[in-house]
């Protein structure tokens, strides 16, 4: 079966810009949790959608938003982008809330801002 | 912050067993020890987890010690492709604000041929 989908795959914007982030979770998963990685702060955790509700936030700026939609599908927004928001962007999907099986990762976005 | 410690970097030789250690001496009694892996420019991949027991999988085995501080995640027969950085992350196995998987910074395997 297909796995998790992310789009696009590379992305280069300006500061001041704003970019979506697009997450397309295994068929029939209801949730998605997004991760940034960067090399100064490795792996760290942005927010949980669970049946179009945010369930979860990690410490990052009101910038950083997303949503759920009723196909389960996710979209993540940075607003105002900085230099420090160059990062993959990781989307993680799973059945249920708080997997107890593990998520299945994307292969992620990888963000450049110039 | 990270509850878990691990080594920065390891090197196994091909077609041996790689054993990756883990210290988690803070470790709850209803959070559960996960492993997963991320070769590079890929996501996370989930290996496996488990709580008291020891755990087999087609991937690798996971031995837990009895008081639970560590754990040791084994790959028996390491190939070139298990290159990758391996991330131990311990986490309650509940719905609700623990949801989120705390990355530390994992530990690098070479595979050398």
């Amino acid at each position: 079966k297909a796995g998790v989908t992310q789009t696009p795959r590379y992305l280069i914007k300006t500061r001041g810009q704003q970019v979506t982030l697009s997450c397309s979770p295994i068929s029939g998963h209801r949730s998605v949790s997004w991760y940034q990685q960067t090399p100064g702060q490795g792996l760290q955790f942005l927010f949980e959608y669970f049946s179009e509700t945010q369930r979860n936030k990690g410490n990052f700026p009101g910038r950083f938003s997303g949503r759920q939609f009723s196909n389960s599908r996710s979209e993540m927004n940075v607003s105002t982008l900085e230099l420090g928001d160059s990062a993959l962007y990781l989307c993680a999907s799973s059945l249920l809330q708080g997997a107890s099986d593990g998520y299945t990762f994307g292969s992620g976005t990888r963000l450049t801002v110039v | 912050d990270a509850k878990t410690t691990q080594p920065t970097s390891m090197d196994c030789a091909e077609g041996r067993a790689a054993n990756l250690p883990c210290n988690h001496s803070t470790i709850s009694g209803n959070e559960y020890v996960y492993w997963y892996r991320q070769i590079h420019s890929q996501g996370p991949q989930y290996i496996i987890h488990g709580l008291k027991n020891n755990e087999t999988n087609e991937m690798a085995s996971l031995i837990i010690t009895e008081d639970r501080k560590s754990s040791t995640l084994i790959l028996p027969h390491a190939t070139l492709r298990d290159t990758a950085v391996y991330y131990c992350i311990v986490r309650a196995d509940y719905g609700g604000a623990t949801n989120k998987l705390i990355f530390g910074t994992g530990t690098l395997l070479a595979v050398q041929p």
